[in-house]
């Protein structure tokens, strides 16, 4: 059974403090991707990684860095948390063998910031 | 720039009926059209796609249809179930994107099933 999980179901911090939101496959994917989720605005990508190492800015990077030092590992990193980053955090993985309809979700960090 | 939109935020149907949930795009350089299923406190679950080359496909209760003239993609549930109450994402694959899979996803759409 596929699993993709994630670090915390929800999260509450404060503003301006350093925030690490992990999430780990174990399917052996190649492509691992960090989404949130706001409500009228649906689903929007942030970083993705296609291999260790390797990462693409999506569409909504501005406040966000990512890690990927291990193949099963991506790491959405807030520098400095602020109100606007209060969101659903959803982290996905693909396989670039099996197409887009293998995409694998976590099942999301609810964070919020004071 | 929303190039994938879902216009009706929520849809109430009555159980046994059918249930239509629409998706437009503006571009057209896409390869595949996919139908997410997100139950709350759940990540997103694949439902149906369809590729570019075909209008229709089928699976079970679940229909996809495209309509490319029209940049128009539509999922049909007959019948509705109470269980098919979720938000519902449309999403499609951009052409070129090779290997990463890569999605865009429209705003979503609240289903709820009435029994």
């Amino acid at each position: 059974d596929v699993k993709v999980t994630q670090s915390s179901r929800y999260l509450v911090k404060r503003t301006g403090e350093k925030v690490f939101l992990e999430c780990v496959q174990d399917m052996d994917h190649e492509n691992m991707f960090w989404y949130r989720q706001d409500p009228g605005l649906g689903l929007r990508l942030i970083y993705f990684s296609y291999d260790v190492k390797m990462k693409e800015k999506g569409d909504i990077p501005e406040g966000y860095s990512v890690s990927r030092e291990k193949k099963e590992r991506f790491s959405l990193i807030l520098e400095s948390a602020s109100t606007n980053q209060t969101s659903m955090y959803l982290c996905a993985s693909s396989s670039y063998l099996a197409g887009a309809d293998t995409q694998y979700f976590g099942p999301g960090t609810r964070l919020t910031v004071l | 720039d929303q190039q994938v939109k879902q216009n009706s935020p929520s849809l109430s149907v009555q159980e046994g009926r059918i249930s239509i949930l629409n998706c437009d795009y503006t571009n057209s350089m896409f390869d595949y059209f996919l139908w997410y299923k997100k139950y709350p406190a759940e990540g997103p679950t694949f439902l149906i796609s369809i590729s570019s080359i075909k209008d229709k496909n089928e699976d079970g209760r679940f229909t996809v249809f495209l309509n490319k003239s029209a940049k128009h993609l539509s999922l049909h549930i007959v019948p509705s179930q109470p269980g098919d109450s979720a938000v519902y994402f449309c999403a499609v694959e951009p052409s070129g994107g090779g290997a990463t899979n890569k999605l865009i996803f429209g705003t979503g759409t609240l289903l709820a099933v009435q029994p």
